[in-house]
């Protein structure tokens, strides 16, 4: 079984610039979750996804990060405009269903530098 | 769980020893938890996960205990070896929820 996707691994960018990540989860995970991770500490979720719709996004910092999942699969993280403190590993993660006791699968990261 | 910037705590252990590595958690209405590996330049691996109906749970080579009274919850690698180096982070699910709190992470260095 294939597992969560990400893209891109590395990405550099200016402060001010945008950026944008790429998420495809697990086939048939229907929830879908964006985490930030900052370097030495342990993720902190932005986005929670129930198929195609937000469940929880109360710590995503909503002047500059959105996120989307549109079809309910894949989904997209963009920062515009990026500042130095956004540099972090950002983490697709996904689950089958909702509620606790649910086992999340995490991706392999998109690691961003902000200069 | 509360930042601690780029000073991980650190586990050193001998190859072949056993490791516990130690989380509290914050909630008392967190009913399901689960440890993760993190290795350099990777995502959190799922380890093993405890209900809190339970207090012990075996793996092949981890353990993890769970003290609800005092809410501690521990990771044991059994006959550590050195592609165990990592990362350590537990994680809280609440009750009725499927959100995760990661705790503070641990990091586990073998040495020969």
């Amino acid at each position: 079984e294939a597992g969560v996707a990400q893209s891109p691994r590395y990405k550099i960018i200016e402060k001010r610039q945008s950026v944008a990540f790429w998420c495809n989860p697990i086939s048939g995970h229907a929830t879908l979750y964006w985490y930030q991770q900052i370097l030495g500490q342990g993720p902190k979720l932005l986005i929670q996804f129930q198929n195609n719709g937000v469940v929880d996004d109360s710590q995503l910092p909503k002047d500059r990060f959105s996120a989307e999942r549109l079809k309910g699969v894949d989904s997209t993280l963009k920062i515009q405009p990026a500042k130095l403190e956004d540099s972090a590993v950002y983490l697709c993660a996904s689950s089958s269903f909702v509620g606790s006791g649910n086992t999340i699968y995490f991706g392999e990261g998109s690691w961003l530098t902000v200069v | 769980g509360e930042s601690v910037g780029l000073h991980l705590p650190t586990l050193s252990v001998q190859e072949g020893d056993n490791s516990i590595i130690n989380c509290a958690y914050s909630n008392s209405a967190s009913d399901y938890f689960i440890w993760y590996k993190q290795e350099s330049g990777k995502g959190p691996q799922f380890i093993i996960d405890i209900r809190s109906n339970m207090d012990k749970r075996q793996g092949q080579r981890v353990t993890v205990l769970l003290n609800k009274t005092v809410k501690h919850l521990s990771l044991q690698i059994a006959a550590t070896q050195p592609g165990d180096s990592a990362v350590y982070f537990c994680a809280e699910n609440m009750w009725n929820t499927d959100k995760l709190i990661f705790g503070t992470g641990t990091r586990l260095q073998v040495f020969p």
